[in-house]
């Protein structure tokens, strides 16, 4: 069955850390892939997308992601997280065949200071 | 710049009211959303309007009842509806249907939170 898989359920991490979170999906074909964040109690927003070109892919906030096509993987990064960077990351996938999104099940981050 | 605009915010409605969520957007998209989302759960689909016409119906209990008006707005009509059923309810719209190539990004509401007692 076709899957967006997070591995990271909950992460927690201090203040100034990096941060790489997995997301990887089981299609097969071209995809689009992108990374939603979740702030509590807030909407989703789009953090970054990758349609084609540079895999490397730099969004809002100073995350980036990966696309590493061999893999199937687009892991999200932040070379220093924080406090503010508490909330929800969610990856979806949107493949050639498919008229929807799917997204992964997401992570929960959690930044002490 | 990307707006998608849900009211109202907060709804609570007992087991035997009908109500109804609604959805705008003005960025000229003419594929619509609605999704459901639980506590730190993944939204999870449950219709696609396309050119104001029901695309995908992802099996929703007819409780849940769509309608789009014109190509700017969504509605989502309650009625019957079980406690189960409280959760955020997520509006969304692209430019055209999702699929790969076609440079299409999806963009969500802020939702409207039900509670259903």
């Amino acid at each position: 069955a076709q899957s967006v898989s997070q591995h990271n359920h909950h992460v927690i991490l201090s203040e100034a850390a990096s941060l790489e979170l997995g997301c990887n999906y089981s299609y097969g074909g071209t995809v689009n892939l992108f990374w939603y964040v979740q702030y509590p109690g807030q909407h989703l927003q789009l953090l970054l997308k990758y349609f084609s070109g540079d895999p490397l892919v730099k969004g809002i906030k100073g995350f980036e992601a990966e696309f590493i096509k061999s893999k199937f993987s687009f892991n999200l990064r932040k070379p220093s997280v924080q406090w503010s960077d508490t909330a929800e990351y969610f990856c979806a996938v949107n493949a050639r065949t498919g008229n929807q999104f799917y997204f992964g099940t997401g992570t929960s981050l959690t930044v002490i200071p | 710049d990307t707006e998608v605009t849900q009211t109202p915010k907060h709804l609570v409605m007992g087991m035997t009211n009908k109500k109804s969520l609604k959805c705008e957007q003005h960025m000229g998209h003419r594929a619509m959303y609605w999704y459901k989302q639980k506590a730190k759960k993944p939204p999870e689909l449950m219709f696609v309007y396309s050119y104001e016409k029901l695309s995908i119906n992802e099996s929703v209990p007819s409780r849940f009842s769509p309608e789009c008006p014109n190509s700017s707005l969504l509605n989502l009509h309650l009625h019957a509806l079980q406690p189960e059923d409280s959760a955020l309810y997520l509006c969304a719209s692209s430019q055209g249907l999702l699929r790969a190539n076609s440079g299409n990004t999806i963009y969500f509401g802020e939702g409207s939170w039900l509670t259903v007692v």
